[in-house]
């Protein structure tokens, strides 16, 4: 079965640091990865994705996620964190009924990033 | 161009009454899901519907959950009747192609007291 880990509930980062939130991944066939961002009392966004080509792939409000097939991970990043990037961010896999065609996302635990001003 | 839509977006509810959840998914696709997270878990995959047809329906819980499309646009989930430990959020998704990318919706954030 496919399944992400998020290894780090949390994350602390000042405002203009770099950040980087963990994700790993486990699957059968080649991954279809996602990252998705739900800011406090609002609905999951949809970040990027990596199915294949380019290791780095650019998502929405300046994130990026490098995809590394030798370790297994697809960590999310950004060169300059902003207060305003504190939400709780999802790392999800695709899962593909091989029978069907028909997907579905499996997702990590999520990781809280908290950016202090 | 409108998201994912859902109705309502806060409910609190006793424990075993009836609740039930709409979702208007983004114009034109006609796969629609449900997942839901409860307790600060992960997010949860519980169904899928491709227009009316539901094509997996693994991830229900128990039959006390009841999702429908009927006409294939908007889709209701019902949950009857309700305990506590079904509090928690569920968010709608769609996509348009059957691998093409899933948005969400905002949520509705529900609590069983």
């Amino acid at each position: 079965a496919q399944s992400v880990a998020q290894p780090e509930d949390q994350v602390n980062v000042a405002e203009g640091n770099p950040l980087t939130v963990k994700c790993t991944y486990s699957v059968s066939g080649n991954p279809y990865l996602f990252w998705y961002v739900q800011y406090p009392n609002r609905g999951l966004q949809f970040l990027l994705k990596y199915i294949t080509g380019d290791n780095l792939v650019k998502g929405s409000y300046g994130f990026e996620a490098e995809f590394n097939k030798s370790q297994t991970s697809f960590h999310l990043k950004k060169p300059s964190a902003l207060v305003s990037d504190s939400a709780l961010y999802f790392c999800a896999v695709r899962d593909i009924t091989s029978n069907t065609g028909f997907q579905k996302l499996v997702f990590g635990t999520g990781t809280r990033l908290l950016v202090s001003p | 161009e409108a998201g994912v839509t859902q109705f309502p977006s806060h409910s609190v509810i006793e424990k075993g009454q009836t609740v039930t959840l709409r979702c208007d998914p983004i114009s034109g696709h006609d796969n629609l899901y449900w997942y839901r997270r409860v307790m600060g878990k992960e997010i949860k995959f519980l169904l899928h519907f491709v227009k009316e047809s539901k094509q997996d329906e693994s991830g229900m819980p128990n039959n006390r959950f009841l999702a429908e499309r009927t006409g294939g646009t908007y889709s209701t989930l019902k949950v009857q009747p309700a305990e506590l430990e079904d509090s928690g959020v569920y968010f709608c998704a769609s996509s348009h192609a059957t691998a093409g990318t899933i948005y969400f919706g905002e949520g509705s954030w529900l609590t069983v007291v």
